[in-house]
């Protein structure tokens, strides 16, 4: 079945600091990949995503390039700030055999992200 | 627009007791799904609906934990008896629908511990 590894936490850093959360994933198929953040006290929220191979996606000065041949999809930033202090889940949406996706996510273990001042 | 609600945001129940969580999603959106998230994990999806009916339900333990979606709009889980191992933060999303990309989003969550 469909997995995603996401590499272990807590991740301390500085701000500014250079900032990669590794992310694996095993699909049949052609997944969808995504990258939700939470935020202390509040709901899961989407990141960035990406829908097909070399794919990159970004946002808020994040981002995640989808590779096929490595089946990975990192996140990076260049330089965090203290407000990005959340916890980062990596997920994939599968697909059946005819190409239509799955609705259901599945999320890698999360990652725990602190900046310090 | 409003998102998607759920209630209550906090429970505190006994094991063998039972307990229902509530979720609203946003308006017009045809897909429900009810995740379970356990500290330190990533959330897991326990039921899926499509308007009122279920898409997917593989992963829910049937034997404690039910779901309905009413009218397709509402929807309530509800988990008798409850177990240790229930303790968890339980997730609701919704999406336009199922098929082609459509994004999901989150409910705040409802927090359950179980003592």
């Amino acid at each position: 079945g469909n997995s995603v590894t996401q590499m272990e936490g807590p991740v301390t850093l500085s701000e500014e600091a250079f900032l990669t959360i590794n992310c694996t994933y095993t699909a049949t198929g052609y997944p969808s990949l995504f990258w939700y953040v939470q935020y202390p006290g509040e709901g899961l929220q989407l990141l960035l995503k990406a829908t097909k191979a070399d794919d990159k996606g970004s946002n808020k000065g994040f981002e995640a390039t989808y590779r096929k041949e490595t089946t990975s999809f990192h996140l990076e930033k260049g330089s965090v700030q203290v407000s990005d202090s959340a916890v980062y889940f990596c997920a994939l949406r599968g697909t059946h055999a005819g190409g239509t996706s799955y609705g259901k996510l599945t999320f890698g273990q999360g990652t725990i992200l602190t900046v310090h001042p | 627009e409003a998102g998607v609600a759920q209630s209550p945001r906090y429970k505190i129940i006994e094991k063998r007791q039972s307990v229902a969580f509530w979720c609203n999603p946003i308006s017009g959106h045809a897909t429900l799904y009810w995740y379970q998230q356990i500290l330190g994990q990533g959330p897991k999806l326990l039921i899926q609906f499509q308007n009122n009916g279920v898409v997917d339900d593989s992963q829910l333990p049937k034997d404690r934990f039910s779901a309905e979606r009413l009218k397709g709009v509402d929807s309530t889980l509800k988990i008798q008896p409850a177990k240790l191992e229930d303790s968890a933060v339980y997730l609701c999303a919704s999406s336009l629908q199922v098929e082609g990309y459509n994004e999901q989003f989150f409910g705040p969550g409802t927090r359950l511990t179980v003592l």
